[in-house]
């Protein structure tokens, strides 16, 4: 069974710090691997996607990686803003469609 | 701009009565998935459609939970009767066969049951 994890669960930085929020993963027999940010009380916003075969997904502050062989993913955030505060959700997608998310981290940004 | 929408936002009602909540999926898309969040239990897969067809609802109570897709632009989750442990938010979200299997979510329906 997949178990996915998300250290911290939650992280507080000052406004401009860059940060990395971190997933992992026990299972490496995944098709893709997408990071998603939810605001309270709303819905889940797909913020990258990364294959399987690929390394790194990159758009505008945010880059993720993945390393399936050690089980592991990273979102880095530059320049944090008080905007990015929200959870951020990890989650991987497997055989049969099965997307299974990680307990996610809540980040605020302190201006 | 394309987006999956879903009613009601917000549902509360007594423990026994039926809920029905709907989606809309975005256009062309040929894959509706069901997810409900909790505190405790984070996002869970409830059931998943392609082309309409039910592919796996391993993970909805059998017995009060139903699934449909009446037709390509509408997918419902129907709980009947419905119990306080069934309060959630649930999500709707379609994905798009050609592409990168990127699922795409709706706003929820956040349902408090009494």
């Amino acid at each position: 069974k997949q178990e996915v994890t998300q250290i911290p669960a939650a992280l507080s930085v000052p406004e401009g710090e860059n940060l990395v929020l971190n997933c992992s993963f026990t299972d490496s027999a995944i098709y893709n691997l997408q990071w998603f940010r939810q605001d309270p009380g709303k819905g889940l916003t797909s913020l990258l996607l990364i294959q399987s075969s690929q390394r790194e997904q990159t758009s505008g502050r945010l880059n993720a990686s993945l390393d399936k062989s050690s089980g592991r993913s990273t979102l880095y955030i530059a320049a944090s803003q008080p905007g990015d505060s929200a959870t951020y959700l990890c989650a991987l997608l497997r055989a049969g469609n099965m997307l299974t998310f990680g307990g996610g981290t809540r980040l605020m940004v302190k201006p | 701009d394309a987006r999956v929408t879903q009613t009601p936002r917000h549902k509360v009602t007594e423990m026994g009565q039926e809920v029905t909540m709907r989606c809309q999926p975005i256009l062309g898309h040929n894959t509706v998935f069901w997810y409900r969040q909790t505190m405790m239990q984070g996002l869970e897969l409830l059931a998943y459609f392609r082309n309409r067809a039910p592919l796996d609802d391993s993970g909805m109570p059998k017995d009060r939970f139903s699934a449909e897709m009446p037709d390509a632009t509408l997918a419902t989750l129907k709980i009947q009767p419905s119990e306080p442990r069934d309060s959630a938010v649930y999500f709707c979200a379609s994905e798009d066969d050609g592409g990168y299997n990127e699922q795409f979510f709706g706003p929820g329906t956040r349902l408090t049951v009494l």
